[in-house]
């Protein structure tokens, strides 16, 4: 089945930047999203189709997608950002969605 | 706005079959531009991905549970539902159900998991 990587915990003071990886194999040939999780909320997506922002998502959040590894950018990261992030994408092999493991990010 | 309630049993016992409804407000279940999901969270633990339909017919499922599972749903209604049979401790999750906005029905498949109901806590034991 396919699989997609995540580092479980990333720390990144307030003001600075925080970058999550996500590694599946040929991930750049898929599109990956992004989505936060706050403790005790249900996801939201902050990244779509790779690098696309939904409305209300802030300039702050991006992302690349490439070779066998998508990765989240968060700029000038706050203490709000503090949450859980999975990346996810559609295998069209297995005909499934996958989630990523799961990051941690916490701002120290 | 886009509303989506899960109603579950809450506690059941091994062997059981889960049964699990996704009502949504807001939108139309029948709509081509939306697929319907499950997503599981198990307690202190990750997303895992359960199954997606469309109103069109399409069903998919996470191929580790695929022989327990049937997606359905019900456009009089505007509801879909889930049934995980034979159920153990390790079913034991908040189930969510979610819509995804499709982009492209591919290939390539482009979409994403735009709204996504508060969840239901499922604990499973005996």
């Amino acid at each position: 089945s396919y699989e997609l990587t995540q580092p479980p915990s990333v720390s990144v003071s307030p003001g600075q930047t925080a970058n999550i990886a996500c590694s599946g194999d040929g991930l750049g040939n898929k599109y990956a999203s992004w989505y936060q999780q706050r403790p005790g909320h249900s996801p939201v997506v902050v990244i779509y189709e790779d690098t696309k922002r939904p409305s209300g998502i802030p300039e702050r959040f991006s992302a690349s997608n490439s070779g066998n590894t998508a990765t989240l950018t968060i700029s000038g990261t706050q203490a709000m950002d503090e949450a859980d992030y999975y990346c996810q994408a559609w295998d069209s092999d297995t005909a499934s969605y996958v989630f990523g493991t799961g990051t941690k990010v916490t701002v120290l | 706005q886009l509303q989506l309630q899960e109603s579950g049993p809450g506690l059941m016992k091994p062997s059981e079959t889960l049964s699990l409804t996704c009502s949504v407000s807001g939108g139309s279940i029948s709509s081509s531009r939306y697929f319907w999901g499950w997503i599981r969270q198990p307690p202190g633990k990750g997303l895992e991905w359960i199954a997606t339909f469309s109103s069109t017919g399409l069903t998919y499922y996470n191929p580790s549970l695929k022989s327990r599972l049937t997606i359905s749903g019900d456009t009089s209604k505007n509801q879909y539902y889930l049934k995980l049979r034979s159920v153990t401790a390790a079913d034991s999750a908040i189930y969510h159900c979610a819509r995804h906005t499709i982009i492209s029905a591919g290939p390539p498949r482009i979409d994403f998991l735009d709204s996504w109901g508060q969840g239901t806590l499922v604990t499973v034991s005996s």
